[in-house]
């Protein structure tokens, strides 16, 4: 079956860090691979994704790039602020079957 | 556009009871699904809906777990009786189009079975 594993949390770095939270995957077929993040008090929202090998997913300066060879998909960001701490999500779906399988999550925190 | 609704936001019950959960979907979106954390762990999925109808009830743990979907607008999942591992937070979410389209989700409804 499909499984996700995430880099165990929690993180905490300083405001202007570069982060990475670690992301590999099993699946059966060819997945798709999203980030989701938490915000507190609020539900999950996709962050970025990626569809076939290579694809380079990135928003609000985070980025992730779909490894194939190595099965991974890690997150990253140059310079981090208090604003992004939050719980991230890394998770696939495969074509034909929509449902989302997810990693533990990642709490980070940002300090000042 | 409203997103994703979800009541309550925090249930307490006593094991035994009968909590009922509900998801008010995304206007339009015919694709409604139901996953849970359970203490820390990774988001499981449930469930399924496209409209009324349940197109993977897979996750669903057992026969104390019902979902229903009538006129293939809002959701509720009823937990009957309640077990202490049911504890966790239930999300929902929703989508327009199968297959490539994003998955908009709910805040969750924190279950905590005494």
């Amino acid at each position: 079956g499909n499984s996700v594993t995430q880099m165990e949390g929690p993180v905490t770095l300083s405001e202007e860090a570069f982060l990475t939270i670690n992301c590999t995957y099993t699946a059966t077929g060819y997945p798709s691979l999203f980030w989701y993040v938490q915000y507190p008090g609020e539900g999950l929202q996709l962050l970025l994704k990626a569809t076939k090998a290579d694809d380079k997913g990135s928003n609000k300066g985070f980025e992730a790039t779909y490894r194939k060879e190595t099965t991974s998909f890690h997150l990253e960001k140059g310079s981090v602020q208090v604003s992004d701490s939050a719980v991230y999500f890394c998770a696939l779906s495969e074509f034909g079957n929509e449902k989302l399988t997810f990693g533990t999550g990642t709490r980070l925190t940002i300090i000042p | 556009e409203a997103g994703v609704t979800q009541f309550p936001s925090h249930s307490v019950i006593e094991k035994g009871q009968t909590v009922t959960l509900r998801c008010d979907p995304i206007s339009g979106h015919d694709n409604l699904y139901w996953y849970r954390r359970v203490m820390g762990k990774e988001i499981k999925f449930l469930l399924h809906f496209v409209k009324e109808s349940k197109q993977d009830e897979s996750g669903m743990p057992n026969n104390r777990f019902l979902a229903e979907r009538t006129g293939g607008t809002y959701s509720t999942l009823k937990v009957q009786p309640a077990e202490l591992e049911d504890s966790g937070v239930y999300f929902c979410a929703s989508s327009r189009v199968k297959y490539t389209d994003t998955q908009y989700f709910g805040p969750g409804t924190r279950l905590t079975v005494l």
